[in-house]
């Protein structure tokens, strides 16, 4: 049973280009959340997403952010024109449906801004 | 709003110790705690975690407590050895379903 996978682990952008970082839960879990986190600093909430659905985006930037869960496919956290300040590690977790808060991480996505 | 607070930001011990790290919440419908490892460069993992009708669970040489009357729970890591070196994060559900973090503790084993 594979682990929540993401990809890109590294990214780098340019400021003002489109950053959309994927994420994979685990099979069986239909449950995705998005952290973010800078260097030395803790894991800062972003959203809850259950399939084809925005459950809680309370952590969400208003502007430039936006995140999916489709139907088929990986979650996607998605950051238009992106700035320095959004330099960070991105991670993603998942829980299965049965234990809603038994989360597992996926290794991360480093999003370099230049 | 729902908030995690964790104490202390660093912590050395000497191998062979024990280590204490403790948290506070402030919503008091949360009912799940979960305790994370990070090592440097890593992805959270989760070690331990304990539900609200529980005071204390034990998993060999880590255990967690939990106080809900002080809205506090604390993570005792004994016998420490070198590879307990990382960054622990306690957390705890809020009632929007997701999971508040705290700040998290930077543990190093001096040998």
């Amino acid at each position: 049973n594979a682990g929540v996978m993401q990809n890109p682990r590294h990214l780098v952008r340019r400021r003002g280009q489109e950053a959309r970082l994927r994420c994979s839960p685990m099979k069986g879990h239909s449950h995705v959340y998005w952290y973010r986190q800078l260097p030395e600093e803790g894991l800062k909430f972003m959203v809850y997403l259950q399939k084809e659905n925005i459950i809680d985006e309370s952590g969400m930037p208003k502007e430039r952010f936006s995140a999916e869960f489709p139907k088929e496919g990986p979650s996607i956290l998605r950051i238009q024109q992106v700035v320095r300040g959004d330099s960070a590690a991105y991670f993603c977790a998942s829980s299965p449906q049965t234990s809603e808060y038994e989360q597992y991480f996926g290794p991360g996505t480093r999003l370099t801004v230049t | 709003g729902e908030n995690v607070e964790q104490h202390p930001s660093t912590l050395s011990v000497q191998e062979g110790d024990s280590a204490v790290i403790k948290c506070t919440y402030s919503d008091s419908a949360s009912n799940y705690f979960p305790w994370y490892k990070q090592e440097l460069g890593k992805r959270p993992q989760l070690i331990i975690d304990i539900r609200s009708n529980v005071g204390e669970k034990k998993d060999q040489r880590i255990a967690v407590t939990l106080n809900k009357t002080a809205k506090h729970f604390s993570l005792h890591i004994t016998e420490t050895q070198p590879e307990d070196s990382a960054v622990y994060f306690c957390a705890a559900d809020s009632s929007a379903s997701k999971i508040i973090f705290g700040s998290g503790t930077r543990l190093s084993i001096r040998p």
